[in-house]
């Protein structure tokens, strides 16, 4: 079965420092990772995928995320964050191979401290 | 281009009654899903359909929920016999080539309240 772990329900970061939310993974076959961002009473928002090619990718709002297939994760990054990052960031993973559908972590509250 | 519609946003309902929640997705997509968002908690898959066509029902209840997308209008997801479990936002989201590969574009989700 695909799945995805965000082992922390909350992080807490001041305003400038880098940060990093973690996700693990559990796939067969190829991983294909995502990121995506909630903002209060509002809907998903895409930010970053991983298909295939370079372990780090990049996405919207300056945020990154690193694929490490040794151990199975897919953190999110950003160098400096911003209190505007506060938000619910959720880690999805694709179905069985060759599925169309994704199937998302719990998530992580992100909170930016001025 | 406007987004996914839903509607309703909000939408209380008394035990026992039923829910109908609707989803228009963005113009030229054919590939929608639906989410179910409980109180702290992540998202459920719930379905994937394709127009005319059910292609994932895994995440459904096999009791009183049920969804379509038809060749015309949008799509609806269905709960019968509401119940105050049944009480939480319900995302859909659609894309022009699959989640797989692609990305899902989120409505604003309905909001159930089952009294």
């Amino acid at each position: 079965a695909q799945s995805v772990a965000q082992p922390e329900d909350q992080v807490n970061v001041a305003e400038g420092n880098p940060l990093t939310v973690k996700c693990t993974y559990s796939v067969s076959g190829n991983p294909y990772l995502f990121w995506y961002v909630q903002y209060p009473n509002r809907g998903l928002q895409f930010l970053l995928k991983y298909i295939t090619g370079d372990n780090l990718v990049k996405g919207s709002y300056g945020f990154e995320a690193e694929f490490n297939k040794s151990q199975t994760s897919f953190h999110l990054k950003k160098p400096s964050a911003l209190v505007s990052d506060s938000a619910l960031y959720f880690c999805a993973v694709r179905g069985y191979t060759g599925a169309n559908n994704l199937f998302f972590g719990t998530g992580t509250r992100l909170t930016v401290i001025p | 281009n406007a987004g996914v519609m839903q509607n309703p946003r909000h939408l209380v309902r008394r035990r026992g009654q039923e829910a109908r929640l609707r989803c228009s997705p963005m113009k030229g997509h054919s590939h929608v899903y639906w989410y179910r968002q409980l109180p702290e908690e992540g998202l459920k898959f719930m379905v994937y359909l394709q127009k005319e066509n059910i292609i994932d029902e895994s995440g459904m209840p096999k009791e009183r929920f049920s969804a379509e997308f038809p060749k015309e209008g949008p799509s609806i997801l269905r709960i019968q016999q509401v119940v105050r479990g049944d009480s939480a936002a319900y995302f859909c989201a659609s894309s022009i080539e699959g989640a797989g590969t692609g990305e899902l574009f989120f409505g604003e989700g309905s909001r159930l309240t089952v009294l």
